[in-house]
């Protein structure tokens, strides 16, 4: 029930693509879905975040798509660069459960030239 | 947001030996977290320091292994101590803006036992 799972492991798209992220949840409690963006060296950032009353947010070239009924949501980045290349990582949390964020397993992302 | 600053960035340590990880951050918060990644994997929560008191620990975590300090709204420290090449991995603090549920994470400390 505090799984959220994340998919592909790995994304390889060509510069220009829409590359799209895609997580899962059981908990209907969740009520904040962060996406963040993790460089090799560094701690993860922030890129975007959503709650359950919206079923789309965008910020510069990410969107985030929410499908409450579904219980999945989404991460798109239009007109990828090669310097999106990163991991990304949905997260969930609630309430119910001190606010504390539950990871997804990351999806690996690589933008070709 | 606030800056998350994390000493020492990466340290190589014996076996049996401890290491100290300090999470200093420019403006008070309430809501401090340690965090750990190992390699190629997620991220998994090990606690929350707690400013005046015990830090509270997640399942399959505990405080011989991982103690926590936190003298302030500003500063933590977290020790893994009784090294094991098993505790390699990043150690990350994090911080949570209440208000808004933004949650910003530190450099991390890249540790790796030998």
């Amino acid at each position: 029930q505090q799984q959220v799972k994340q998919s592909p492991q790995s994304l390889i798209v060509q510069k220009g693509g829409i590359p799209i992220i895609n997580c899962a949840y059981e908990n209907t409690a969740f009520d904040y879905f962060p996406w963040y963006q993790q460089f090799p060296g560094k701690g993860p950032a922030l890129l975007i975040a959503i709650r359950p009353d919206v079923s789309e947010k965008k910020e510069g070239r990410f969107t985030i798509s929410f499908n409450k009924s579904a219980k999945q949501f989404s991460l798109h980045i239009m007109d990828s660069q090669p310097g999106d290349s990163a991991t990304y990582f949905c997260a969930a949390s609630s309430w119910e459960y001190g606010n504390k964020l539950v990871f997804g397993a990351g999806t690996i992302l690589r933008v070709k030239s | 947001s606030a800056v998350i600053s994390q000493k020492p960035s990466r340290d190589i340590c014996q076996r049996g030996t401890s290491l100290t990880i300090q999470c200093q951050v420019d403006s008070q918060v309430t809501m401090m977290f340690w965090y750990r990644q190992q390699p190629g994997q997620s991220l998994t929560l090990i606690a929350t320091a707690n400013q005046g008191s015990e830090a509270t620990y997640e399942s399959g975590f505990v405080i011989d292994k991982f103690p926590i300090s936190r003298p302030n709204l500003t500063f933590s420290t977290l020790t893994v101590s009784n090294l094991s090449p098993e505790d390699s991995s990043i150690y990350l603090c994090s911080i949570r803006d209440i208000p808004s549920y933004e949650q910003y994470f530190g450099p991390g400390t890249r540790l790796t036992v030998t």
